[in-house]
């Protein structure tokens, strides 16, 4: 089955500066690759996906690259604001009606 | 965008009691709601998938008859903890997802998620 790893488990940053999280999969049949953001006490929120017919896309502050060859997906967030402070779990989907698979998450705290 | 509703947001139970939980597409059709169970400061771990009108597939380790899942609707599943303990204690999330085809497709959307207690 795949496996998903994530990197790193915690981070800090301090305001205005980027932050960076890292995750590779196992299952080259893999082909969508979403990213939840999950504040204190609530569910993770669905903030940007990337399809393996693309390299890269951009939200705003938010943007995701994905490197099919390498296997790897990254989480990019500019300009980081103290709001931005929350958990991320990256997460890899083989396609069709099959079970996603999430990374172990990281937590993100950006220091005003 | 898709909205996915839990109810209740937290329930405090007595030990030995059942508690449903319920899970609401708002706005899409899900053809699939998943059931993770989150222990603080760890990641989801996937519980249950139900399809509409068939049976839940459970992961290993997850009891069936301890949590009961029913996925009457192609909006609406619930998760009954039958007889719960102190150990049941945990944070409950649903998701669903879309039909093939549909706008939010295979794309997971997430509840707010359910605070359960046993006492």
């Amino acid at each position: 089955g795949e496996n998903v790893e994530q990197h790193p488990s915690t981070l800090s940053v301090q305001e205005g500066d980027s932050a960076v999280i890292k995750c590779t999969y196992s299952d080259s049949a893999s082909n969508y690759f979403p990213w939840y953001k999950q504040e204190l006490g609530k569910g993770p929120q669905l903030i940007i996906d990337i399809r393996s017919n693309v390299g890269e896309k951009k939200d705003q502050r938010i943007a995701v690259t994905l490197n099919k060859t390498a296997k790897h997906f990254s989480l990019h967030i500019t300009e980081t604001q103290p709001e931005d402070s929350a958990v991320y779990f990256c997460a890899a989907h083989p396609g069709g009606y099959q079970k996603v698979t999430f990374g172990t998450g990281t937590k993100l705290q950006v220091i005003p | 965008g898709a909205v996915v509703s839990q109810h209740p947001s937290r329930v405090i139970c007595k030990s030995g009691t059942s508690v449903k939980i319920e899970c609401r597409s708002l706005d899409f059709q899900a053809t699939t709601m998943f059931w993770y169970r989150q222990f603080p400061k760890q990641s989801l771990m996937l519980m249950a998938t139900s399809n509409e009108g068939s049976k839940a597939t459970y992961e290993q380790g997850v009891e069936k008859d301890k949590f009961l899942i029913n996925h009457a609707s192609l909006t609406l599943s619930t998760l009954t903890v039958t007889s719960a303990h102190p150990e049941d204690s945990s944070f409950y999330i649903c998701s669903a997802r879309g039909l093939a085809g549909g706008p939010v497709q295979e794309t997971q959307y997430f509840g707010p998620g359910t605070r359960l207690l046993v006492l």
